[in-house]
């Protein structure tokens, strides 16, 4: 099974910064790679696909980046609507997915 | 607009079984494979269940694979999880969701990503 983690758990930040959220997979996933965000109370919300793909919708400051086993999710300036929590998940294995235990993003 | 709408959540005592629905509409159901998420109280989500387009195919988590059952009406444009056996830790909010996909340009597999979500239904387990 491919397992997913990422770093930071958590992290602190102002808005206006750039933030940086790091994934890793078990194996070489290519590109097969996606990001979710969560917001407290509500259904994920898809932000980016195939690693480096832009959802319809969502804003231009969330970008992906990373193939094989390490990518990342970056937010170029975070605005107050961003704090939530961020999961990568992996759709390498056809409709086999997995899901990386999550980073809250909270104001400093 | 695209929709989808969970129903049939509960409290059910362990042992038990339930069976969760998933409404969907605003998009051709029977072109889409679909998906059930669960995020158990305070923790993070865990994909649990995938059907393909037709229903002839269907995918589990280990942590319920013989215990619950994912199914779709396509005449009914209705997905369903069958869980039966259910445990304390079965308790969480569960997410139906539609699966998109995106034709690789290189590569063996298609891009899968759960890109329309339902808002949730609760299930409880517990004496």
């Amino acid at each position: 099974d491919i397992q997913m983690t990422q770093s930071p758990s958590s992290l602190s930040a102002s808005v206006g910064d750039r933030v940086t959220i790091t994934c890793r997979a078990s194996q070489s996933i290519s590109s097969y790679l996606n990001w979710y965000q969560q917001k407290p109370g509500k259904a994920p919300k898809l932000l980016i696909y195939a690693a480096s793909s832009l959802q319809s919708g969502v804003p231009s400051r969330f970008s992906g980046s990373g193939s094989g086993t390490d990518f990342t999710l970056t937010i170029s300036s975070l605005q107050p609507e961003d704090f939530a929590t961020y999961y990568c998940q992996q759709s390498y294995s056809t409709l086999l997915f997995t899901f990386g235990p999550g980073t809250k993003v909270d104001i400093k | 607009e695209v929709q989808l709408l969970e129903s049939g959540g509960g409290l059910v005592q362990p042992g038990g079984s339930l069976r969760l629905s998933c409404a969907a509409s605003g998009f051709t159901f029977s072109s889409y494979a679909m998906s059930w998420v669960r995020q158990a109280p305070g923790k993070g989500l865990e994909w649990v269940s995938a059907i393909s387009g037709s229903g002839g195919s269907t995918y589990y988590a280990d942590s319920v694979k013989g215990r619950f059952t994912i199914s779709r009406d396509n005449s009914k444009n209705t997905l369903y999880l069958q869980m039966n056996s259910l445990r304390a830790e079965d308790t969480a909010v569960y997410y139906c969701a539609k699966i998109g996909q995106l034709e690789p340009t290189l590569g063996l597999y298609y891009y899968y990503y759960m890109d329309v979500w339902g808002k949730g239904t609760t299930v409880t387990v517990s004496s």
